[in-house]
Order: C-alpha cells, then sequence, then structure tokens
C-alpha cells in the first residue's frame, strides 16, 4: 500500500525560483529516496538519505529527514525548465518491508520559462 | 553501470490476447526485481518482488494468475499480463537489485495499451 503523502501535488514556478516539495510517511524506515519521473517515462534516481542523516546534498538538490515527523523535504535550487517532471519520495524500511520501496503520491512541478 | 531494460516500451493488444514484458539488468547480476504499475498522473504500486529461482511474492489485491512472474536468470524477468482486458492498459515498470536490500535500479517502462 501507498504510505507516503507529498505536497503539494503540483507547483508551478517560475525559472530560476527555488521548488520545494514534502512527503510525509507512516512507518520507520531505514532511507528515504527521492526520484524523478519525465512523462511517461522512467525513474530516475536523485538521492537517497539514510535515516541517521538529517540533510543531503547534491548539486542543486538539497534533501532534509525529519524522522521525529516523519517527513522529508527536497529543494530545487535555481530551478529550470527541464526540471519540470513529477517527483516521488520512497521509503525503505528493511525489517518490516524487505527490499520493497513504498512510494509517496509524487508532486508534479512545472517549471516555466 | 546499473542499467536496465524493458522490451517492448510500448505494446498495443486485442482484449483477450496475452502480453509478455522483459525486464533485463544489463551491466549486473540482480538477485531481486520488482514490478510496478502505475496509472496516469498516479504513483508507482508494487505488484510484486521476484527472486532469482524462486516463485514471486504478489502485493494484497494483484491477481497472481493474471500477472505470472517469471525469473528464471540473474538478468532477466518477465512479467506476462494473461487475458488482457482494457483495464489491464496502465505503465509497467521493473527495477532490479544486487541484493534483496541495496538500491533500486529502475527500467523505462512499458505502456501497455489493451482495446
Amino acid at each position: 500500500s501507498q504510505q507516503g503523502e507529498e505536497d503539494p501535488q503540483a507547483l508551478s514556478i517560475q525559472e530560476g525560483e527555488n521548488a520545494t516539495m514534502n512527503c510525509s510517511y507512516k512507518t520507520s524506515i531505514n532511507n528515504l529516496q527521492w526520484y524523478r519521473q519525465n512523462s511517461g517515462r522512467g525513474l530516475v534516481h536523485l538521492i537517497l538519505i539514510r535515516s541517521n542523516e538529517r540533510e543531503k546534498h547534491s548539486g542543486r538538490l538539497r534533501v532534509t529527514l525529519d524522522t521525529s515527523k516523519k517527513s522529508s523535504s527536497l529543494l530545487i535550487t535555481a530551478s529550470r525548465a527541464a526540471d519540470t517532471a513529477s517527483y516521488f519520495c520512497a521509503t525503505a524500511d528493511y525489517y518490516n518491508q524487505g527490499g520493497k520501496l513504498i512510494f509517496g503520491q509524487g508532486t508534479e512541478l512545472s517549471v516555466k520559462p | 553501470g546499473a542499467v536496465v531494460s524493458q522490451h517492448p516500451s510500448r505494446v498495443i493488444c486485442k482484449s483477450g490476447t496475452s502480453v509478455k514484458i522483459e525486464c533485463r539488468s544489463l551491466d549486473f547480476q540482480a538477485t531481486t526485481m520488482f514490478w510496478y504499475r502505475q496509472f496516469p498522473k498516479k504513483s508507482l504500486m508494487l505488484m510484486a518482488t521476484s527472486n532469482e529461482g524462486s516463485k514471486a511474492t504478489y502485493e494484497q489485491g494483484v491477481e497472481k494468475d493474471k500477472f505470472l512472474i517469471n525469473h528464471a536468470s540473474l538478468t532477466l524477468s518477465t512479467l506476462t499480463v494473461t487475458s488482457a482486458h482494457p483495464e489491464d492498459s496502465s505503465f509497467y515498470i521493473c527495477s532490479a537489485s544486487k541484493e534483496s536490500y541495496n538500491e533500486q535500479f529502475f527500467g523505462p517502462g512499458t505502456r501497455l495499451t489493451v482495446l
């Protein structure tokens, strides 16, 4: 079952602005991952943050994790039109879920040039 | 490294026919493969987990006789949609991992349309 909830469901911004997406989950996790999906395409792995980490950076991406609130955020700085895509968080809970990933509902990001 | 392919990328079939989708790990051996289904503008729903050489584990609500999964080798898993109906039309995505509790690498997906 899908446990993750993401907000906003849709986000429209201008090129150059920052985009922030949030993800909440319900169970314990070993790690949380963020993926990007362009329309009609497969998933691209963006970043993984482990349960004992609070923040991680990769290029223009910044991910935070608050395990006490069971939430994570993905910040894309200086957005570009090419960032237009759907973004999903996914959690891994090896003890309870084995190797499965549980995906959030996703945020559809539109970056207008 | 860690490339996963799917074939075909698109398939259109008539109602009642069976369709086979292949998922291949091209440059690594995948002990575990996962099959997901995604409806338009929706999230990925895990259908089943397959380990090489053993029977797939299906998620609750997924008909194992409808969606046959075979993971006969460390680089190939197949999903067969039997007696497909229009409601089976969807985007099917596979992923593969080198070990059961390891990062998953996703294929590009297969768009199935059942007329």
